[in-house]
């Protein structure tokens, strides 16, 4: 089982402001990191998946870049909005077909 | 498209009882996952399947049994229910490492 640690673990912000969160992990043997979206009471929802050292995926204010070299993700949040509040998940796969999840990092945006 | 449909939503369970949780999907994905979501441990994998008369077990499978007769069904038994099995319940379905669609879970309370 792959370790995947996120941090920070809860994060308040004001509307209007930028933030990130991490995702870090001891190998770079894997086939793909991803990230999901899981807002309370709802199911995790994918934002992106990354494969390759250097790859920057965007979705609208929302962007990722995968480091595998030195074993971190990077979730950014432009201009965060109340309805971005939610726990953003890292999650691998490197042996076997199953993703390893991290335990998540919670956003709570007020205006 | 349904997507992935659980069934049911909420179940209280007494001890020792038995049930199945139902999984659908509709995407002709070959993979799919059962989860348990645990208060600040975030998503534990129970089993997973890469096709068709394939499982396997994933981190936390001791009480669980699953059967994979179809592409489309994946469903998740408990045999003798205990109040460690109190969690809410998501299948999810893929293709190879690609992102993960999730159903809406299953929340079970053993009493």
């Amino acid at each position: 089982i792959l370790n995947v640690e996120q941090s920070p673990q809860s994060l308040h912000v004001q509307e209007g402001d930028s933030t990130n969160f991490t995702c870090s992990f001891p190998s770079s043997n894997f086939y793909a990191l991803h990230w999901y979206r899981w807002e309370t009471a709802k199911s995790p929802e994918a934002l992106f998946v990354m494969t390759l050292n250097g790859d920057e995926k965007k979705k609208g204010r929302i962007s990722a870049t995968l480091n595998t070299k030195e074993g971190y993700s990077y979730l950014y949040i432009k201009g965060s909005q109340p309805e971005d509040s939610a726990t953003y998940l890292c999650a691998l796969i490197n042996s076997g077909y199953a993703l390893n999840f991290g335990k998540g990092t919670s956003l709570l945006v007020t205006p | 498209n349904a997507g992935v449909t659980q069934t049911p939503k909420f179940r209280i369970l007494k001890i020792g009882q038995s049930m199945t949780l139902q999984c659908a999907q509709d995407m002709n994905h070959n993979y799919m996952y059962w989860y348990r979501q645990d208060p600040g441990m975030g998503l534990k994998l129970i089993y997973y399947s890469v096709g068709a008369g394939i499982t396997d077990k994933g981190e936390v499978p001791n009480g669980y049994n699953v059967s994979r007769s179809t592409t489309e069904d994946f469903p998740l038994r408990l045999e003798l229910a205990a109040p460690s099995q109190t969690s809410v319940y998501f299948c999810a379905s893929s293709t190879l490492y690609n992102e993960q669609f999730f159903g809406p879970g299953t929340r079970l309370t053993v009493l």
